[in-house]
């Protein structure tokens, strides 16, 4: 059963860089067809899709944020990660990431079906 | 970007009531992009439904999906304690972007 954790540092300072990781254990993060995608969520808001990438190639950003992300993936240690630069308080929220599959060529997006279980973020000085 | 609004904000309906939940898009959505998830206090989304209609791994047959194009709905046939919640739908296509929720409450 895959599983997904996210880590990274709970306090960032205004206009620094929110670093995150995403390990999954229980399977390969480069087996089969799914993406990996980062998601968040400001405490009594609503969820925003932030990117995801695909091991084999492809990361795709909101467009919102897209100046400042970047997300990588390290199959040698089953890991993906975001990047995150000058980071406003407006940046402070729960972290998810998540198991995210589609299937370009029929054309079908089955969604995000596990999801790590959040880590919260919070920039302030 | 598409936007999803949905509505209501937050239904309160009593255990065994049916929920309507509707998700409304800025243009039209194909259905094979339209996902809904479930969300309680403190825990991480939770897959429902796929594809606009079709149930995810595990999910109970009281909740149904529907709609196409630009208009979307999940049923909750009969409300169990457990589904009070936040429900949010999600498409894929043009980007990827999430409605505001909708909150069941218990009335």
């Amino acid at each position: 059963q895959v599983q997904l954790r996210e880590s990274g540092p709970g306090l960032v300072k205004p206009s620094q860089t929110l670093s995150l990781t995403c390990t999954v254990s229980g399977g390969s993060i480069s087996s089969g067809t799914y993406y990996w995608s980062w998601i968040r969520q400001p405490a009594g808001k609503g969820l925003e899709w932030i990117g995801r990438i695909y091991p084999s190639g492809g990361t795709y950003y909101n467009p919102s944020l897209r100046s400042r992300l970047t997300i990588s993936v390290d199959t040698s240690k089953n890991q993906f990660s975001l990047k995150l630069s000058s980071v406003t308080a407006a940046d402070t929220a729960v972290y998810y990431c998540a198991r995210d599959f589609s299937n370009n060529g029929l054309g079908y997006y089955f969604g995000m079906d596990v999801w790590g279980q959040g880590t919260t973020v919070t920039v302030s000085s | 970007d598409i936007v999803l609004t949905q509505s209501p904000g937050t239904l309160s309906l009593s255990p065994g009531e049916r929920a309507t939940l509707s998700c409304r898009a800025s243009q039209s959505v194909s259905s094979r992009y339209l996902v809904w998830y479930q969300q309680k206090p403190g825990q991480s989304p939770r897959l429902l439904i796929y594809g606009a209609s079709s149930r995810a791994t595990g999910i109970p047959d009281r909740f149904s999906g529907s709609g196409s194009g630009t208009d979307f709905t999940l049923t909750i046939s009969r409300l169990e304690p457990e589904d009070f919640a936040v429900y949010y739908c999600q498409q894929y296509g043009s980007s990827l972007t999430f409605g505001g929720g909708t909150k069941v409450e218990i009335k």
